[in-house]
C-alpha cells in the first residue's frame, strides 16, 4: 500500500494561496486516482477535487475556480492549490488515494492550515 | 449536489452490544457508497465500498448493506476501539459527498 507524506505551510493570509503538496512512496501516482479533502475544525469532511492523471480532473462547484490539482510523476508528487483563501477555508487537509473507484483507502496525515493575517 | 444524512447523529452504545448506523441518499446512487471510520486526531480509514465490500484489514464485525437511496452500516459486536465517527460518502455523481457522520460514544 502506497505512503502518502504532507507538506505545505500551516498558516497562510487572507487573500493568499493555499499550496500544499503530497509526496507518494511505494508505488508510482500514475496508478492511482487522487483526491484532496478538507475538514474544518471539529466539523466534518468536504471534498476537494479529483485527479488520476492530472489531465481528467474534477473540482467540488463549491469552490469555483480557485482550485487547482495536478501531479508531477517525477516526483512521484500531487500538489493541491487553493487561491483567494479566507478563514472558511482554515481546515485540516487531506490527500488520499485509491485504486477502487473513489472510496478513499490510503490517506495523508493530514496539514492544518490556518488562514489568519 | 447529492445530499447526505446520517442518523443519528450521536448514539451511546456499550461495548459488545450491536450497532447500527443509517445513510440516507437525497437520490438513487446505487451501490455507490463508502463507509469510513475517523479517531480523533487521525485520518479517516476506509471500512466498506460499494456499499457492502469490506476494505483490507477490516474485521467481519463490520458489515454494510444497502442499495439506493438507503444504506447501513452494522458493527455487530461494538469493541472498545470502536468508538469513534463514522461518515458515509458516495460516489455516483459529482461533487462527491459526505454525511454529517454519526458519533458513537461509550454509554
Amino acid at each position: 500500500q502506497v505512503q502518502l507524506q504532507q507538506s505545505g505551510p500551516g498558516l497562510v493570509k487572507p487573500s493568499e494561496t493555499l499550496s500544499l503538496i503530497c509526496t507518494v512512496s511505494g508505488g508510482s501516482i500514475s496508478g492511482y486516482y487522487w483526491s484532496w479533502i478538507r475538514q474544518p475544525p471539529g466539523k466534518g469532511l468536504e471534498w476537494i477535487g479529483f485527479t488520476s492523471n492530472s489531465v481528467s480532473t474534477t473540482y467540488n462547484p463549491s469552490l469555483g475556480s480557485r482550485v487547482t490539482i495536478s501531479m508531477d510523476t517525477s516526483k512521484n508528487q500531487v500538489s493541491l492549490n487553493l487561491s483567494s483563501v479566507s478563514a472558511a477555508d482554515t481546515a485540516m487537509y487531506y490527500c488520499a488515494t485509491t485504486n477502487v473507484w473513489l472510496s478513499w483507502s490510503s490517506w495523508g496525515q493530514g496539514t492544518l492550515v490556518t488562514v489568519s493575517a | 449536489e447529492i445530499v447526505m444524512t446520517q442518523s443519528p447523529a450521536t448514539l451511546s452504545v456499550s461495548p459488545g452490544e450491536r450497532v447500527t448506523l443509517s445513510c440516507r441518499a437525497s437520490q438513487s446512487i446505487s451501490s455507490n457508497l463508502a463507509w469510513y471510520q475517523q479517531k480523533p486526531g487521525q485520518a479517516p480509514r476506509l471500512l466498506i465500498y460499494g456499499a457492502s465490500t469490506r476494505a483490507t484489514g477490516i474485521p467481519a464485525r463490520f458489515s454494510g448493506s444497502g442499495s439506493g437511496t438507503e444504506f447501513t452500516l452494522t458493527i455487530s459486536s461494538l469493541q472498545s476501539e470502536d468508538f469513534a465517527v463514522y461518515y458515509c460518502q458516495q460516489f455516483s455523481t459529482w461533487p462527491l459527498t459526505f454525511g454529517g457522520g454519526t458519533k458513537v460514544q461509550i454509554k
